[in-house]
């Protein structure tokens, strides 16, 4: 069964710009959960989807959204970025909201 | 506000050393407890989930046990192929259940 997909693989954008990043689940998985990885704060939680509706939201700005489509590919979009939005993002998908999450290869994005 | 604290932030290790590294967890309620593996630059893989005090599971050199208050990822004579981050996670009963995560035992088996 394949795995989690994430695209891109890597990104570069300036401040201001705003970037949206794809997720496919494994297959028969309905949940996707996003989060953010950086050196200093180590793997944060975003926000998780389930059946394309979002069951919950981490602590970010309202610049961070998301949404998930009826055959459960989900999208983030960070609007106006920041400098210290440069992180590993990652996606992980599970067959319901509270199962074993399985995370993707992650979108490395460099803002300058 | 469910936690999780990972100890020691890194270790090095000779091959075929065996180690341990702990995991400690404040949570309203213990839905599961995850263990990870992550090689740089790579996503997360999936080891190991634990539900209830007294629970082990075992994978090759790995094993993962369980207590009411931390959790130990045993390394049974390590190869240099075994180097990795290894992170811990805990999902709540109570409140929005979503996954918090420690920051991580950076593990080094040197040959």
């Amino acid at each position: 069964k394949a795995g989690v997909t994430q695209t891109p693989r890597y990104l570069i954008k300036t401040r201001g710009q705003q970037v949206t990043l794809s997720c496919s689940p494994i297959s028969g998985h309905r949940s996707v959960s996003w989060y953010q990885q950086t050196p200093g704060q180590g793997l944060q939680f975003l926000f998780e989807y389930f059946s394309e509706t979002q069951r919950n939201k981490g602590n970010f700005p309202g610049r961070f959204s998301g949404r998930q489509f009826s055959n459960s590919r989900s999208e983030m979009n960070v609007s106006t970025l920041e400098l210290g939005d440069s992180a590993l993002y990652l996606c992980a998908s599970s067959p319901a909201a509270t199962d074993t999450q399985y995370f993707g290869p992650g979108t490395r994005l460099t803002v300058l | 506000e469910d936690q999780v604290t990972q100890s020691p932030e890194a270790l090095r290790l000779q091959e075929g050393e065996s180690s341990s590294l702990n995991c400690s967890y404040t949570v309203s309620g213990l839905r599961g407890l995850f263990w990870y593996r992550q090689d740089p630059g790579k996503g997360p893989e999936f080891l190991f989930t634990l539900y209830s005090a007294g629970e082990e599971k075992e994978k090759e050199r790995l094993k993962a046990t369980l207590t009411k208050k931390e959790s130990f990822l045993h390394i049974t004579a390590p190869k240099p192929e075994d180097s990795a981050t290894y992170l811990c996670a805990v999902r709540s009963n109570f409140g929005n259940e979503k996954l918090t995560f420690g920051t991580g035992t950076r593990l080094t088996i040197i040959p």
